[in-house]
């Protein structure tokens, strides 16, 4: 496909289950983000991939949430025990570079909305 | 602590008019600013950018402005159209890193 994937677009669970949310990113991209948006706000970072290692993963509110990227394509967030808090959408992007700044473009998928009961 | 705001969550602008949206930031270490489009149920949507070492740069209806001085960038719409109608994020980084930090976003709605 021509953008970012995400799946599902849609996740309703129970409190304490695990979930787990795909990202594809654009063919090409080497670089993958993974953002939390909550109601209201702006999207917070999450995690970032440089190819199948996760360069940064501070924005990961704690080890419930986890990340992985094992062939430096899709990725997959893994959120165990979920709680009503972690409800949000969870977003994914790409970008062609693994600079940061300028050439640094992020693509967005149109997210995984996470319903925690 | 907000890095980035935008104190307006929502602005009505008519048809054909101009629409100013608003970001302030705190970081001065920031240097590389960009705006998103988001429409419901979609992704943002890049929209245009900004270096620190520019304090203008336009892409057809859209021109965003830069004041470093100031910690304050504004995204001008001219004319805008009712397709436009959606909320814009701003976002900041600086180059050493890779993550944006977004403002809450401003609602646009442009009435015909």
């Amino acid at each position: 496909g021509a953008g970012v994937s995400q799946t599902p677009s849609n996740k309703v669970t129970e409190k304490g289950k695990y979930v787990e949310l795909r990202c594809d990113p654009i063919s090409g991209h080497t670089a993958l983000y993974w953002y939390r948006q909550s109601l209201g706000q702006g999207p917070e970072f999450l995690i970032y991939f440089q190819g199948t290692g996760a360069a940064d993963d501070s924005g990961l509110p704690n080890d419930r949430f986890f990340a992985v990227r094992p062939e430096g394509s899709v990725s997959t967030l893994k959120i165990q025990r979920t709680e009503r808090g972690d409800s949000a959408v969870y977003l994914c992007a790409s970008s062609p570079h693994t600079t940061g700044g300028g050439k640094n473009i992020q693509y967005f998928g149109a997210g995984t909305r996470l319903s925690v009961l | 602590d907000q890095q980035v705001k935008q104190n307006s969550p929502s602005l009505s602008v008519q048809e054909g008019r101009i629409s100013i949206l608003n970001c302030d930031y705190t970081n001065s270490m920031f240097d590389y600013f960009l705006w998103y489009k988001k429409y419901p149920a979609e992704g943002p949507t890049f929209l245009i950018s900004i270096s620190s070492i520019k304090d203008k740069n336009e892409d057809g209806r859209f021109t965003v402005f830069l004041n470093k001085s100031a910690k304050h960038l504004s995204l001008h719409i001219v004319p805008s159209q009712p397709g436009d109608s959606a909320v814009y994020f701003c976002a900041a980084s600086d180059t050493g890193t890779y993550k944006y930090i977004f403002g809450t976003g401003t609602r646009l709605k442009v009435l015909a």
